[in-house]
């Protein structure tokens, strides 16, 4: 079993609707959780962290659910720029090395 | 403020070169990773840098592959006798505490 699982996707949704991703991890000992976007051909940049409370910022909520090992970031009001590769990252034990998923696709289209 | 640098952008090669890629983290970030992301894949851990500790290998894929890091900052990645299977963009991040910048990337095509 991977370490960080992602649906691939694509997740395919028209301007204005609301979308939402999953992650797993296998590690419950998992301390600190982010999601990062990279666009095509680009690098990976900071989204943002994931809190034990949820946080939010703007149109994107991400959320984390430690029993049942998961977290979840939802956007809301999709724009055609949100078009990206999510990338879900797990620090297993409060160490340097994170475990990136392999990444979830959403295409916005107009 | 400047952001992790990377350097070539674009490597061409020929199988059997050798090849170095440079990467210039953001100043003052002691922590330093090198990645490897083939297309349409997910990042995958070659190396990790911390101060003066000694490097975590254990991502390299063979002996083929060797990093430095001199005085704490700028690093090398090397790369011997290139293979057809190392052809994927080489990513560098830097980090303060949790978060992890990333460079641009070099792009390395082995012919």
């Amino acid at each position: 079993r991977k370490e960080v699982e992602q649906d691939p996707g694509p997740f395919n949704v028209p301007e204005g609707a609301t979308v939402a991703f999953n992650c797993t991890y296998s590690n419950s000992a998992s301390q600190s959780f982010f999601w990062y976007r990279q666009d095509c051909r680009k690098e990976p940049k900071l989204l943002m962290s994931v809190y034990s409370s949820g946080n939010e910022d703007g149109r994107f909520t991400a959320q984390l659910n430690r029993a049942s090992q998961y977290i979840s970031l939802l956007i809301r009001d999709s724009k055609l720029s949100d078009s990206a590769t999510y990338l879900c990252v797990v620090n297993p034990q409060s160490s340097y090395k994170l475990i990136f998923g392999s990444g979830t696709r959403l295409l916005v289209r107009p | 403020g400047a952001g992790v640098s990377q350097s070539p952008s674009n490597k061409v090669t020929e199988k059997g070169k050798d090849v170095e890629l440079r990467c210039d983290p953001i100043s003052g970030h002691t922590a330093l990773y090198w990645y490897r992301q083939s297309l349409g894949q997910g990042l995958e851990f070659l190396i990790y840098f911390q101060g003066n500790s000694a490097p975590d290998k254990s991502g390299l894929p063979s002996d083929r592959f060797s990093a430095e890091r001199t005085g704490g900052s700028v690093s090398t990645l090397t790369i011997q006798r290139t293979q057809q299977e190392d052809s994927a963009v080489y990513l560098c991040a830097s980090s303060s505490e949790d978060t992890q910048y990333f460079g641009p990337g070099t792009r390395l095509t082995v012919l």
